[in-house]
């Protein structure tokens, strides 16, 4: 039972334009989402999170949506660039324990010169 | 600071062979998480350590099993490997590991069983 849902294997975005990630989830005790991006042959590094008790957190170009009603959370990243092009992972856990962290299968991103 | 290392980074074994992953968290770290990533299911959750215990563990066969020592570094350990076993492993570490807090992932060991 997937938890955690990323519906978009992948995507392509012009350079300069807005990239918008999405991912749903079905488990209502998740109350902190990340998303991480990764490369190939590295590791994912973490980019931004969110707490349910707000619906918009942003940092720089990259901000996250979330909407509990839909139980749905959004990445947009304005403008988006090259070096944005790698698979971003959407992330969730219950913050009231020692929860594991339950993560999407991940939307590669191709953003084009 | 060094970031979390992984060793090694490639692997091949044979199906039925046994092979242990290590990991060195970043210093300072007290938590680690290893997960498994396969094509098109993302990274599944193995399980998590903090200070020598077992704090939490996912849905994997016993066959999967990890320990981790004083000095916060762990291992993984895969017995009777299967060729679905096949996998990119990625360990995670971070301060405390509660889910509020971003991990730090090392570059992973990529397992290949024949």
């Amino acid at each position: 039972d997937q938890q955690v849902k990323q519906n978009s294997p992948s995507l392509s975005v012009q350079e300069g334009r807005i990239s918008i990630l999405n991912c749903d989830y079905t488990n209502s005790m998740f109350d902190y989402f990340l998303w991480y991006k990764k490369y190939p042959a590295e590791g994912p590094t973490f980019l931004i999170s969110i707490s349910s008790i707000k619906d918009k957190n942003e940092d720089g170009r990259f901000t996250v949506f979330l909407n509990k009603s839909a139980k749905h959370l959004s990445l947009h990243i304005v403008p988006s660039q090259p070096g944005d092009s790698a698979v971003y992972f959407c992330a969730a856990s219950d913050s009231g324990g020692y929860q594991k962290v339950t993560f999407g299968t991940g939307t590669k991103l191709q953003v084009i010169p | 600071k060094a970031g979390v290392t992984q060793t090694p980074r490639y692997l091949i074994k044979t199906r039925g062979q046994q092979v242990t992953l290590s990991c060195s968290p970043i210093s300072g770290h007290r938590s680690v998480s290893w997960y498994q990533q396969t094509p098109g299911q993302g990274l599944q959750f193995l399980f998590e350590y903090f200070s020598e215990t077992q704090r939490n563990k996912g849905n994997f066969p016993g066959r999967f099993s990890g320990r981790q020592f004083s000095n916060s570094r762990s291992e993984m350990n895969v017995s009777t490997l299967e060729l679905g076993d096949s996998a990119l492993y990625l360990c995670a570490s971070s301060t405390t590991g509660t889910g509020t807090y971003e991990q730090y992932f090392g570059p992973g060991t990529r397992l290949t069983v024949t």
